[in-house]
């Protein structure tokens, strides 16, 4: 199975600033990588898809990177509705998740 | 719009099973398939299969095969989630997710709580 593992397990960043989110799989999974938020008590919700695809809505300070078998979600000045947990997923082997990254006010 | 409804909770003791129902409605049914996926109390994603719209086709992850059916009624474009010998473990949010018919999942029901307790 393809592993996929993000870093780091929590982050602390301020309003307005940057954060920067990874996730490294086991082997290569080409583009085929999603990113998920989650907020208390609430579905999922796509944001990034082929690793660096907005899904509909999704604002512009949110991108994906891929750099061989490291994707990286980065979201560019942080509002206060993005503090939640982000999950990364690959789906060129089926499906697997990452365990996930809480993003939390500093 | 595309929507997914889900059941509703339901509690079942150690040994039982548990059936969970996806309706899909805003979309043609049988372009895209299903994901379900569960979520323990405060643990992340974990993916447990997924099945064709158009064919029934199915795919389990390995921690779930011979334990979980997914199965499909196109004639209420509804998707179902049957899980068996029921664990406390087995607590979790089910959800069914749509597939975008790439593998990732662009829309997501509100999730099943099943809780299994003596």
């Amino acid at each position: 199975d393809i592993v996929m593992t993000q870093s780091p397990a929590t982050l602390s960043v301020s309003p307005g600033e940057r954060a920067t989110l990874s996730c490294r799989a086991s082997q290569s999974v080409s583009s085929n990588v999603a990113w998920y938020q989650q907020k208390l008590g609430q579905a999922p919700r796509l944001l990034i898809y082929n690793a660096f695809t907005r899904a509909t809505g999704v604002p512009a300070r949110f991108s994906g990177r891929v750099s061989g078998t490291e994707f990286t979600l980065t979201i560019s000045s942080l509002q206060s509705e993005d503090f939640a947990v982000y999950y990364c997923q690959q789906y060129h082997n089926w499906c697997t998740f990452g365990q996930g990254t809480k993003l939390e006010i500093k | 719009q595309v929507q997914l409804v889900q059941s509703g909770g339901e509690v079942k003791e150690p040994g039982a099973s548990v059936k969970v129902s996806c309706r899909a409605s805003g979309y043609s049914f049988t372009s895209h398939g299903f994901h379900w996926v569960r979520q323990a109390p405060g643990q992340g994603l974990e993916w447990m299969g997924w099945i064709s719209a158009y064919n029934g086709n199915t795919k389990s992850a390995q921690n779930f095969q011979g334990r979980v059916t997914l199965t499909i009624d196109t004639s209420t474009t509804t998707t179902y989630m049957e899980l068996r010998s029921l664990r406390s473990d087995d607590t979790a949010v089910y959800y069914c997710a749509r597939d975008a018919a790439n593998g990732y999942n662009d829309f997501w029901g509100p999730g099943t709580l099943v809780t299994v307790s003596s």
